[in-house]
């Protein structure tokens, strides 16, 4: 079964340090490729979105991701945290081979300590 | 409603007994999704609709599950015969049908089975 890995299930991180979030996921067909995110006690929300071209993607809040065909990875950057993105992230894929089933990772909880 | 709604937020129920979890998605959004989200856990997709096609139910992971979806709008995730691994975080998304959209989600409906 294709599947999504989100390795780290946390990551404490101090105020304006950068931060990396891994995704990797299983399968060698064309994907879309989205990270969300959850703040505490709300809804998931979309953070960004890879669709197709730049395999660079930036996203709300300062948050980009890149895209890596080779690794099939789409890991979440961003290059000085707050304490206000302490949240839960989740990363999805979208495959092309399994009509419009989106798979999540397990997520990665983000700690901003200050 | 401005968005995605899910009720009842929360529901405390018997094992061995029905219940029966509402979604009401955004006007004019023709897919919809259910998804469990269990602690620790990731986002488990259970069921998709799109319009009037047939749903996709690969996700559910019992016999005790079925979702329905009435006049394309408000949908009910029915669960029979409660067990304690149900317990979960059972969330409603919707989205426009178009390659790449993004899923707005409900709140959620936190199920306990005692």
């Amino acid at each position: 079964a294709q599947s999504v890995t989100q390795l780290d299930s946390q990551v404490p991180v101090f105020e304006e340090a950068p931060v990396e979030l891994r995704c990797n996921y299983s399968s060698s067909v064309s994907v879309y490729l989205f990270w969300y995110v959850q703040y505490p006690n709300q809804g998931l929300q979309l953070l960004l979105k890879y669709l197709s071209g730049s395999t660079l993607v930036k996203g709300i809040n300062g948050f980009e991701a890149e895209f890596n065909k080779s690794q099939t990875s789409f890991h979440l950057r961003k290059p000085s945290v707050h304490i206000s993105d302490t949240a839960e992230y989740f990363c999805a894929v979208r495959f092309n081979n399994a009509g419009n089933m989106l798979t999540f990772g397990g997520g990665t909880r983000l700690m901003v300590k200050p | 409603g401005a968005g995605v709604s899910q009720s009842p937020s929360n529901k405390v129920t018997e094992k061995g007994k029905d219940v029966e979890l509402r979604c009401d998605p955004i006007s004019g959004h023709t897919a919809l999704y259910w998804y469990r989200q269990s602690l620790g856990q990731g986002l488990e997709f259970l069921i998709y609709f799109q319009g009037n096609s047939a749903p996709d139910k690969s996700g559910l992971p019992s016999d005790r599950f079925s979702a329905e979806r009435t006049g394309g709008s408000v949908s009910t995730l029915t669960i029979q015969r409660t067990q304690q691994e149900d317990s979960a975080v059972y969330l409603c998304a919707s989205s426009l049908n178009r390659v790449g959209e993004k899923l707005f989600f409900g709140s959620g409906t936190q199920l306990s089975v005692l």
